[in-house]
């Protein structure tokens, strides 16, 4: 079974500085999709960026990037410039490419503070 | 297009009652996917609907939960005999097409429970 963990419960970072956020997994599959979701305090889950397996190039949304590192099951995301609506709980999650394609296995979440 | 509309945002319910959870899926949606996030933790996948079928309920609990998808309606989380344990926030999410590859699934804001 695939398994993400998110080591950092909690993070905080300055206003305009950046920071880095970091998850791993465990697969077997070699064709997946991972995600970074913003959890603000509405509950609203808001899918903030994702990354096909398959493509080496790390994607990119405006402020937010990723380092998607395949070898080493590695998938950090780095905020830049962070603005105070950025503070949130921020959650990795893996798709995988099999029979169960449609399934979501999120990592516990990281809590993310922008100090004015 | 509105999105994925979940009511009611807050329910209290007492030991032993029923909570009826409701998701409306986005317009021309017909799959749905039922997530619980428990304090502390990301969200687990529970259920995957598609009208009237139920096609994946593997990560539903086998005793007193239920999912339904019906023709015409929302979808309903039933929790039947409700305890303390069952308190968390439960997510739907719904997609136009099988949420695998190239489709995703769009989240509302979730029911939190709270069972006194």
């Amino acid at each position: 079974a695939q398994t993400v963990t998110q080591s950092q419960p909690e993070m905080s970072v300055q206003e305009a500085e950046t920071v880095t956020l970091s998850c791993t997994y465990d697969t077997s599959e070699s064709d997946y999709y991972l995600f970074w979701y913003k959890q603000p305090p509405s509950r609203q889950m808001i899918l903030v960026i994702r990354q096909e397996a398959y493509k080496q190039q790390n994607a990119t949304e405006n402020r937010f990037s990723v380092n998607f590192q395949k070898a080493a099951k590695s998938f950090s995301l780095k905020i830049s410039d962070s603005q105070l609506g950025d503070a949130a709980m921020y959650f990795c999650a893996y798709k995988g490419s099999g029979g169960s394609n449609y399934k979501l296995t999120f990592g516990k979440g990281t809590l993310l503070t922008v100090n004015p | 297009n509105a999105g994925v509309m979940q009511n009611p945002r807050h329910l209290v319910r007492r030991r032993g009652q029923e909570a009826r959870l409701r998701c409306s899926p986005m317009k021309g949606h017909s799959h749905v996917y039922w997530y619980r996030q428990l304090p502390e933790e990301g969200l687990k996948f529970m259920v995957y609907l598609q009208k009237e079928n139920i096609i994946d309920e593997s990560g539903m609990p086998k005793e007193r939960f239920s999912a339904e998808f019906p023709k015409e309606g929302p979808s309903i989380l039933r929790i039947q005999q409700v305890v303390r344990g069952d308190s968390a926030a439960y997510f739907c999410a719904s997609s136009a097409a099988r949420a695998g590859r190239g489709t995703e699934a769009f989240f509302g804001q979730g029911t939190r429970l709270t069972v006194v």
